[in-house]
């Protein structure tokens, strides 16, 4: 079955700084969605990429999908305190239902 | 911005007791599905639902669970018998079209439903 690791696990950035996630599939990845979370709270919608080499961005966060490494990666440029939470990456699994399997997340914290 | 809504937002009930989880997908999606969080762990996979029937289920998903679309608009998760570990976070989402690997659809969740088993 296609797992998700996202990395790192954790990360502590100072206010300002960039940062980047990456999220590796097992199998071939062909589409990605990344959510952001508070801890013990909802899922917010951030990005779908669909298609290898695509990049799309959002006000600071800059999401892109690299189908050859089976890997997305998701850059915040000059983080901000409201950038901290949960970063989880989901992946339409094999199978024709449309449910997605999760990475276990990458908790973001930005100092100010 | 159209919405996916859960209640309640928390639960709180005794082991062994039935609970109804409801869901309001966005009015024009036609796929619908539960997932669930344990605290600190990841994101799972419970059940999908089309057409007015189970199109896929998790191991999880054992017979203490039930879904339903009553009706045109909710969507149910019912647990017959709660058990300490059904302890979690319970996701509703739904989106327009089945997304699939090479063609990926927007997949919108609710806010959730923590449930508290003791």
């Amino acid at each position: 079955s296609q797992e998700l690791e996202q990395s790192p696990q954790s990360l502590i950035v100072q206010e300002g700084k960039n940062l980047t996630i990456n999220c590796t599939s097992s199998k071939t990845l062909y589409g990605l969605y990344w959510y952001k979370q508070k801890y013990g709270e909802g899922l917010i919608f951030l990005m779908m990429l669909q298609k290898g080499g695509e990049e799309k961005s959002h006000e600071k966060i800059t999401a892109k999908l690299d189908e050859k490494k089976q890997q997305s990666s998701l850059h915040i440029t000059a983080s901000q305190p409201s950038h901290a939470g949960i970063y989880l990456c989901g992946a339409v699994s094999t199978g024709n239902t449309g449910k997605l399997i999760f990475g276990q997340g990458t908790t973001l914290q930005v100092k100010p | 911005e159209p919405e996916v809504t859960q209640t309640p937002s928390h639960q709180v009930t005794q082991m062994g007791q039935e609970v109804i989880l409801r869901c309001v997908p966005i009015s024009n999606h036609l796929y619908f599905y539960w997932y669930r969080q344990i605290l600190g762990q990841k994101v799972e996979f419970l059940v999908s639902f089309y057409n007015n029937e189970i199109s896929e289920k998790s191991e999880i998903f054992d017979d203490q669970f039930s879904v339903e679309r009553p009706d045109g608009s909710n969507f149910t998760l019912k647990i017959r018998s709660t058990k300490l570990e059904d302890s979690a976070m319970y996701f509703c989402a739904s989106s327009k079209v089945r997304g699939t690997p090479t063609n990926t659809g927007e997949l919108f969740f609710g806010e959730g439903s923590r449930l508290t088993v003791l």
